[in-house]
C-alpha cells in the first residue's frame, strides 16, 4: 500500500544533542510536510517543499531545519533541541498544492528532550 | 479571526448513537475544501473525509458523513452507529485556493462509552 512512513517512532535525545528526523513517501507526491504538534493542540505547520522549492513558516525558529534531497524523502533536523521542543512531529504529504488536494499523514515521531 | 472553529472541545456519546461534531469556516475564496481527521491517543492522523466548495452533494465515507451548508458555512461530520475505536480527537481543516497550507481548527475529543 502507497503510504506515509516516519522514523523513528519514538525519539529520546538530550538537551542541546542534535537530532534528525526521517519521512519517506510511495505516494510520488510532490508537496511534503514537517508539522509539530504538542499536547492536546492542533498540529502547527513549520515548513513545507512543494518539489524542491522550500517554504518555511514565519514563525519557525531558526533551529528547525529541513532538506529534501529527492522526491520520496524529506528530514527535519533540529540543530539544539530545548526542553520546549518535546512534541510530536507528524510528516505528511499532498499530490499538489490545490484545495483538493488531500494532505496523508505519517504516523509521527514521539519527541523527548532530557 | 479563526478560520476554522469547532466550538466542542469534548464530546460524549454512546455506542451504536450517532453523533454530531460541528465545524464552521470563514473565507472569502470561492473555491476551498474541508477536511475531517481522526487522531486516536496513538498520534497518527487518518483522513476522513473531504467536502469541496463546489461540491453539490454531502459527502459520505462509510459510518462518516458531512453535513455541508454553504451559505451557514459550516461542515458539521456525522459519526452514525459509534464505536469504541472512535474514540479520539477529530479536527476540522479547510484547504483555500491554490494555497499550499491546511488551516486546522482546536479539535474536539470524542468519548464513545458502552
Amino acid at each position: 500500500d502507497a503510504m506515509v512512513i516516519q522514523n523513528p517512532r519514538y525519539q529520546v535525545t538530550q538537551f542541546g544533542k542534535p537530532v534528525t528526523l526521517s519521512c519517506s513517501q510511495t505516494l510520488n507526491h510532490n508537496v511534503m510536510y514537517w508539522y509539530q504538534q504538542k499536547s492536546s493542540q492542533a498540529p502547527k505547520l513549520l515548513f513545507h517543499y512543494y518539489d524542491k522549492d522550500f517554504n518555511n513558516e514565519a514563525d519557525t525558529p531558526d533551529n528547525f531545519q529541513s532538506r529534501r534531497p529527492n522526491t520520496s524523502f524529506c528530514f527535519l533536523d533540529i540543530r539544539s533541541p530545548g526542553l520546549g521542543d518535546a512534541a510530536m512531529y507528524l510528516c505528511a504529504t499532498s499530490r499538489e498544492g490545490r484545495y483538493t488536494d488531500t494532505q496523508y499523514f505519517g504516523p509521527g515521531t514521539r519527541l523527548t528532550v532530557l | 479571526a479563526q478560520k476554522i472553529t469547532q466550538t466542542q472541545p469534548g464530546m460524549f456519546v454512546q455506542e451504536k448513537e450517532a453523533v454530531t461534531l460541528d465545524c464552521t469556516y470563514d473565507t472569502s475564496d470561492p473555491s476551498y475544501g474541508l477536511f475531517w481527521y481522526k487522531q486516536p491517543s496513538s498520534g497518527e492522523m487518518i483522513f476522513l473525509i473531504y467536502q469541496g466548495s463546489y461540491d453539490q452533494q454531502n459527502a459520505t465515507e462509510g459510518r462518516y458523513s458531512l453535513n455541508f451548508q454553504k451559505a451557514r458555512k459550516s461542515a458539521n461530520l456525522v459519526i452514525s452507529a459509534s464505536q469504541l475505536g472512535d474514540s479520539a480527537m477529530y479536527f476540522c481543516a479547510m484547504r483555500e485556493g491554490d494555497t499550499d497550507k491546511l488551516i486546522f481548527g482546536t479539535g474536539t475529543r470524542l468519548q464513545v462509552f458502552p
